[in-house]
């Protein structure tokens, strides 16, 4: 089962603007990460936020996390052609024995 | 190795035979898991070890499916008398200290494309 779910679905934008994606979850969580993950290649991490954090920052990535309303963004600022991928959440639950996915974004930066 | 490796990268079979398909995870890392991912959607759990025990295999579909890591290193995701519903990519993380050590982060490989005919 997947417990997060992404909004929205798709994403197009132009090169040098912002891009956000949410993500909602169901259950209580001991921390939330973001994967990118180009044409169908394997995922990789971008970012981690702990359950008592609300804002971290990663170069061009800034990450909320709102554990009242189990919600997450991910912010990519002064987007660029090479972002265009999917964005996944996935979300670590309290025991910290799965890491479950939603179902991704897909963001399209056009130069 | 420098990343988790994956075999094979593509893999066609009938329908009624047995897959096995391999995962070699970063050297030194005690986390192994094992995903399934169709397309277009985000990956979905099947099973996980430390070293060479599996801690969870909650997300195996059914029990043709098993998965093992017998020295604590590499692994083997074994589907047998595949149905063409099988067909996915199946990926393969490995995690230095797993999900509540260290950063918590999980490293994939690329993948293995599972096509039942």
């Amino acid at each position: 089962s997947q417990q997060g779910e992404e909004d929205p679905q798709a994403l197009s934008i132009q090169e040098g603007e912002n891009a956000t994606m949410n993500c909602s979850y169901k259950t209580s969580i001991n921390n939330l990460q973001w994967y990118r993950q180009n044409s169908g290649r394997g995922l990789v991490h971008l970012i981690l936020i702990r359950s008592n954090e609300r804002e971290k920052h990663s170069g061009r990535l800034r990450v909320t996390l709102d554990t009242s309303k189990k919600s997450s963004s991910l912010l990519i600022t002064a987007s660029r052609a090479a972002d265009t991928a999917s964005y996944f959440c996935a979300t670590v639950n309290s025991g910290y024995s799965t890491l479950t996915f939603g179902k991704g974004t897909m963001l399209l930066v056009s130069p | 190795g420098a990343g988790v490796s994956q075999s094979p990268r593509y893999k066609v079979t009938k329908r009624g035979q047995d897959v096995a398909l391999r995962c070699d995870p970063i050297s030194g890392h005690v986390s192994l898991y094992w995903y399934r991912q169709a397309l277009g959607q985000g990956p979905e759990f099947l099973t996980y070890f430390n070293y060479e025990a599996q801690q969870d295999k909650s997300g195996l579909p059914n029990d043709r499916f098993s998965a093992e890591r017998p020295e604590g290193s590499i692994s083997t995701l074994t589907i047998q008398r595949t149905e063409q519903r099988d067909s996915a990519m199946y990926r393969c993380a490995s995690s230095l200290l797993g999900l509540a050590g260290g950063a918590g982060e999980l490293f994939f490989g690329e993948g293995s494309r599972l096509t039942v005919l």
